[in-house]
């Protein structure tokens, strides 16, 4: 069972902090990665795409792979009460389907 | 821009009935997908659909069938209704590029099994 991992949580910070939220996965072989925010009872949100080592930035929010490490991260700067939800990572399969983890609860606290 | 569209929102069922939910996917995608997501589960992979051929299959029981019509669009049908089967299903669809694809989430649909 191909595997991604995610601390559950709650995590909270404090508005204006940053929150970061990890992943690790179990497939060598993976190449794409994501990040979907899911509000309680809505669909998942797609936050961040990535596909290559490094870093990559879109406004408040930067994701980080280490693909020798198999960790993908995503952080939030100034977090903000509307940021509060589950933040799910996914990794795309040999089939093109999603694996997701099980998400992290954030929770920002005014 | 337009988003992927989920028939119907709310669904309530008897165990043993049977269930239909439609999908269309966003303008000029080829694929979907079919993910169910029990309550405080991650969602999970059930079927996926490219150009119309059945593309992959994920953890679908025997009792749901689905396919993808001449328009795209996508209906998942579930028969023998189970308590079990309660869950919130989601299609996502997406241009077919390989490892550089992104699927973009319909808003689900709320199956409850009484």
């Amino acid at each position: 069972q191909k595997e991604v991992e995610q601390n559950s949580g709650p995590l909270s910070v404090p508005e204006g902090a940053i929150a970061s939220l990890n992943c690790t996965y179990s497939d060598r072989g993976s190449q794409s990665f994501f990040w979907y925010r899911q509000y309680s009872g809505k669909s998942p949100e797609l936050i961040m795409s990535i596909y290559s080592n490094g870093d990559k930035e879109d406004g408040r929010f930067t994701a980080q792979l280490n693909k020798a490490s198999q960790y993908v991260s995503l952080l939030i700067r100034d977090s903000q009460p509307s940021d509060s939800a589950t933040y799910l990572c996914a990794v795309l399969n040999s089939g093109y389907a999603l694996n997701f983890g099980k998400g992290t609860s954030l929770l920002v606290t005014p | 821009a337009a988003g992927v569209i989920q028939s119907p929102r709310h669904l309530i069922k008897e165990k043993r009935e049977t269930a239909t939910l439609k999908c269309y996917p966003i303008p000029r995608h080829d694929t979907v997908y079919w993910y169910q997501q029990g309550p405080g589960q991650d969602p999970q992979f059930l079927i996926s659909f490219y150009e119309k051929m059945q593309s992959d299959k994920g953890s679908i029981p025997d009792r749901f069938s689905a396919q993808q019509f001449s328009d795209y669009h996508s209906e998942l049908n579930m028969s023998s209704l189970e308590l079990g089967d309660s869950a919130l299903y989601f299609c996502a669809s997406s241009l077919r590029l390989g490892d550089q694809e992104t699927q973009y989430f319909g808003p689900g649909t709320r199956l409850l099994v009484l």
